[in-house]
């Protein structure tokens, strides 16, 4: 089975701050991944599908890029709302599976 | 406005059954693949199971495969999750979600619901 690594497991930044979380999957998955952020008590909330393209309504300042085995979310510049836990999630025909998740601290 | 309501949880003795229902509204629910996606208390999220639009192909996570099945209702735009054998390590907040766009898996989860809570305790 194909498994996800986030890192770091923990971050820490401040308010205007330029982030960056990486995720590995253990083999190719093309851009079959997407990014998501969970706030405490509250479902996920998708930034970023097929490894780069936007959902309608995220702002601007997150991004992401990669392929293959390696990916990154970017949050360009950090604001109070964003801090919360960011998970990567392969998708594949029948399979699915996430990161471990990495949580972004106020520094 | 599109949302997915989640019902069904609660405090289940060890051994015991629970259906899990996840009834959808403001989309057209017959054509969208469903997931559920459990997070156990503190931990992070586990993908369950996927059934198709039409409820021909239904997959499962190998930690759930023969004890969950996943089904749905397109008349009644409902979404079901028949869990047996509850274990302890079943305890976890239940959250069904949306493939974006695609009627069969392959795609990211674009609506999900507010979750139900599974609490499996003697």
């Amino acid at each position: 089975d194909i498994q996800l690594t986030q890192s770091p497991s923990t971050l820490s930044a401040s308010v205007g701050d330029r982030v960056t979380i990486t995720c590995r999957a253990s083999q190719n998955i093309s851009t079959w991944l997407a990014w998501y952020q969970q706030k405490p008590g509250k479902a996920p909330k998708l930034l970023i599908y097929k490894a780069s393209s936007l959902e309608g309504g995220v702002p601007s300042r997150f991004s992401g890029s990669g392929s293959g085995t390696e990916f990154t979310l970017t949050i360009s510049s950090l604001q109070p709302d964003d801090f919360a836990i960011y998970y990567c999630q392969h998708y594949d025909t029948y399979f699915i599976t996430f990161g471990q998740g990495t949580r972004l601290e106020i520094k | 406005q599109v949302q997915l309501v989640e019902s069904g949880g609660g405090v289940v003795q060890p051994g015991r059954s629970l259906r899990l229902s996840c009834a959808a509204s403001g989309f057209t629910f017959s054509s969208y693949a469903m997931h559920w996606v459990r997070q156990a208390p503190g931990k992070g999220l586990e993908w369950v199971a996927l059934i198709w639009y039409d409820g021909s192909n239904k997959y499962y996570a190998d930690s759930v495969k023969g004890r969950f099945t996943i089904s749905r209702d397109n008349s009644k735009n409902t979404l079901y999750l028949q869990i047996n054998s509850l274990r302890a390590e079943d305890t976890a907040v239940y959250y069904c979600a949306r493939a974006r766009i695609s009627a069969a898996g392959l795609d990211a989860f674009d609506i999900w619901g507010q979750g139900t809570m599974v609490t499996v305790s003697s």
